[in-house]
């Protein structure tokens, strides 16, 4: 189990304020993710990191920055919130699998902008 | 950038019938992975594929890894209630050791009806 917490699980927010949500793992992994999930899209890369302060750009990066300043934790701010940016999201980190590596997800943090 | 086209997008069946799923994309891939996602959860990792024409089972659910490395299927026989959930696949292309990064497809509904 790769204990990976994801905080909040929900949040309702005003359009325009910033919002922070964190992904925090307990295993020492290098690779962390965030994703977003809606309806039609699946899931959406939007930024992820490679290690500590080594972050770059997923797919849906744009109005997204993320942190990475300690192994464990992984940061992801809204930086403006807008009514777009309503969705859940998602944290994995890379693990080995048999001879590959596979994603263990987070429970979610389901994000509403009002 | 790699495209996953999984089909079906959803699918309503009766209790006990067999369902089959499956993901093609444009590029090859070196794994091939299938994720189930329960209702206000995380993606949970239900099998892994690894090489060419490898065919797996868990369960009642039995998974392929196309001979051309560009498509896979899930098979789930004599489905349950507890089936329901949206599944995933993902293909991943290992660059050795330094491109984790799994491509989703935009995934599979699954409604059954007791």
């Amino acid at each position: 189990d790769a204990g990976i917490t994801q905080s909040p699980r929900h949040k309702v927010t005003e359009t325009g304020t910033p919002v922070t949500l964190r992904c925090h793992q307990t295993e020492n992994h290098r690779y962390m993710y965030w994703y977003r999930q809606d309806p039609g899209h699946g899931l959406r890369l939007i930024h992820y990191s490679y290690g500590v302060k080594d972050t770059d750009k997923g797919e849906v990066s744009d109005g997204y920055s993320v942190s990475r300043s300690k192994t464990e934790d992984f940061l992801l701010t809204l930086e403006s919130a807008t009514s777009s940016q309503t969705s859940v999201y998602f944290c994995a980190i890379s693990e080995p699998l048999g001879p590959s590596y596979g994603y263990t997800f987070g429970s979610g943090t389901r994000l509403t902008v009002v | 950038g790699q495209q996953l086209n999984q089909s079906p997008q959803s699918m309503f069946i009766q209790e006990g019938e067999d369902v089959s799923m499956n993901c093609t994309s444009s590029s090859i891939f070196n794994t091939w992975l299938w994720y189930k996602q329960d209702p206000g959860e995380g993606p949970v990792l239900l099998i892994a594929l690894y090489k060419a024409g490898e065919l797996t089972s868990n369960g009642r659910l039995t998974a392929q890894f196309g001979i051309t490395r560009k498509d896979s299927f899930l098979n789930i026989s004599a489905s349950i209630p507890s089936d329901v959930g949206i599944y995933f696949c993902a293909g991943q292309l290992d660059f050795g050791g330094s491109n984790y990064k799994l491509t989703f497809g935009k995934g599979t509904l699954l409604t059954v009806n007791p």
